[in-house]
């Protein structure tokens, strides 16, 4: 079964600052991937996803992640971020392979806080 | 408006008390699915329904059953409350030709006391 490893629990960044939030999946097939984010009361909303093509996304508020399979990583980098960039991130993933449900296994999250 | 909605938000109960979270969508998409997350553990799949008469279990659905009222309704019951479902309940949606872009609801905080 696949599995998704957010190593950074937490991560504490100042204003304007670059950040990268990590990611990393168990299997080396196929992959369908996925950054969610989750606003402080809210519900999770897509910040981006790779299903196949180049390996740099890019997602909104300025969010782009990097496929990378020998590494079977996909993180999150941001050059600048806000004050209002302060959430917490989920990355997910899929198996494209599977020819019944394709259910999301989440990682654990990585709470992204930025102070001025 | 917003496209998914659950109600109630939050819900405070006792151990025992037979609790209904409800979920409704306007997005027309055929697919819903109930998580649920805790801190620490990420979000965990309870149920998954790909139509009104599609209904399955996800990783964690002991202790919890579902209805698909109708194409846009779909609701987790707890039969019998117990402390450890204390968490936050997510309902989503997806279209089955987006490869798993879900849509999630505001989430209902329950406290099972």
């Amino acid at each position: 079964a696949q599995s998704v490893t957010q190593l950074d629990s937490q991560v504490p960044v100042f204003e304007e600052a670059p950040v990268e939030l990590r990611c990393n999946y168990s299997s080396s097939v196929s992959v369908y991937l996925f950054w969610y984010v989750q606003y402080p009361n809210q519900g999770l909303q897509l910040l981006l996803k790779y299903l196949s093509g180049s390996t740099l996304v890019k997602g909104i508020n300025g969010f782009e992640a990097e496929f990378n399979k020998s590494q079977t990583s996909f993180h999150l980098r941001k050059p600048s971020v806000h004050i209002s960039d302060t959430a917490e991130y989920f990355c997910a993933v899929s198996d494209p392979e599977n020819t019944g449900f394709q259910k999301l296994v989440f990682g654990t999250g990585t709470r992204l806080l930025v102070s001025p | 408006d917003a496209d998914v909605t659950q109600t109630p938000r939050n819900r405070i109960t006792k151990t025992g008390k037979r609790i209904m979270l409800e979920c409704s969508q306007t997005k027309g998409h055929d697919r819903m699915y109930w998580y649920r997350q805790d801190p620490g553990l990420g979000l965990r799949l309870i149920y998954y329904s790909f139509d009104v008469k599609d209904i399955n279990k996800g990783e964690i659905s002991d202790g919890y059953s579902v209805s698909r009222q109708a194409q846009a309704k779909f609701s987790l019951s707890l039969e019998s409350a117990i402390p450890n479902q204390t968490a936050l309940y997510f309902c989503a949606t997806s279209d089955y030709r987006r490869y798993n872009e879900q849509f999630f609801g505001p989430g209902t905080r329950l406290t099972v006391l």
